[in-house]
């Protein structure tokens, strides 16, 4: 079965603080995203990868920074967390021919 | 680039009831996607379109794709409370991995 792992479900951290959201899926997928989701704003792509390696901004990056050194991790760090990045992460992943993305089970995180 | 508008934002209706909610799209969207969403929960793929007049069914939802129109339409069949949730449309473009999310519709079923 399709499996997206967040190892964080819920988070609260200081502003200022370097937060670090870890993805993981075991489905030897290419591509993996990086979403937020905020009410009344549905889903804002941060940022996304093709592949090991590489990265590519979404609609929202300010603020955020990725790195994919492994397949199957995909990593979404704060560099300095704001009160602003309080919200609901999901990361999602898929593979480069097909049809669905899956998404991971969200974190959520508060800053304060 | 691609926009994806949803109507209604939120939707409340009796049991038994069918009703239907809308997806437009701005511009050429190789592939619309609809999932449905529980509170406090992930996405959860519900369909895939991919071609124009493409209609996919499951249960009492059925999805339809009309390109031309730029529209696709998740119809509820007989609601059940079951189906409470929020729904999201999603379109994406051939050649970039950029998948855009309609803001979502809240479906509440009422016994």
């Amino acid at each position: 079965d399709v499996k997206v792992t967040q190892s964080s479900r819920y988070l609260v951290k200081r502003t200022g603080e370097k937060v670090f959201l870890e993805c993981v899926q075991d489905m030897d997928h290419e591509n993996m995203f990086w979403y937020r989701q905020d009410p009344g704003l549905g889903l804002r792509l941060i940022y996304f990868s093709y592949d090991v390696k590489m990265k590519e901004k979404g609609d929202i990056p300010e603020g955020y920074s990725v790195s994919r050194e492994k397949k199957e991790r995909f990593s979404l760090i704060l560099e300095s967390a704001s009160t602003n990045q309080t919200s609901m992460y999901l990361c999602a992943s898929r593979s480069s021919g097909g049809n669905t993305i899956y998404f991971g089970e969200g974190s959520w995180l508060t800053v304060v | 680039e691609l926009k994806v508008e949803q109507n209604p934002l939120f939707l409340s209706m009796q049991e038994g009831k069918n009703y239907t909610i809308y997806c437009n799209y701005s511009t050429t969207s190789d592939r619309l996607y609809w999932y449905r969403q529980d509170p406090g929960k992930s996405l959860e793929s519900l369909f895939v379109l991919l071609s124009n007049g493409a209609v996919k069914q499951e249960g009492r939802l059925m999805a339809s794709l009309d390109t031309k129109a730029r529209l696709s339409t998740l119809h509820i069949t007989a609601a059940v409370h079951d189906l409470s949730a929020t729904y999201f449309c999603a379109g994406d473009t051939s050649g970039t991995y950029k998948y855009i999310f309609g803001t979502g519709t809240r479906l509440k079923v009422l016994a």
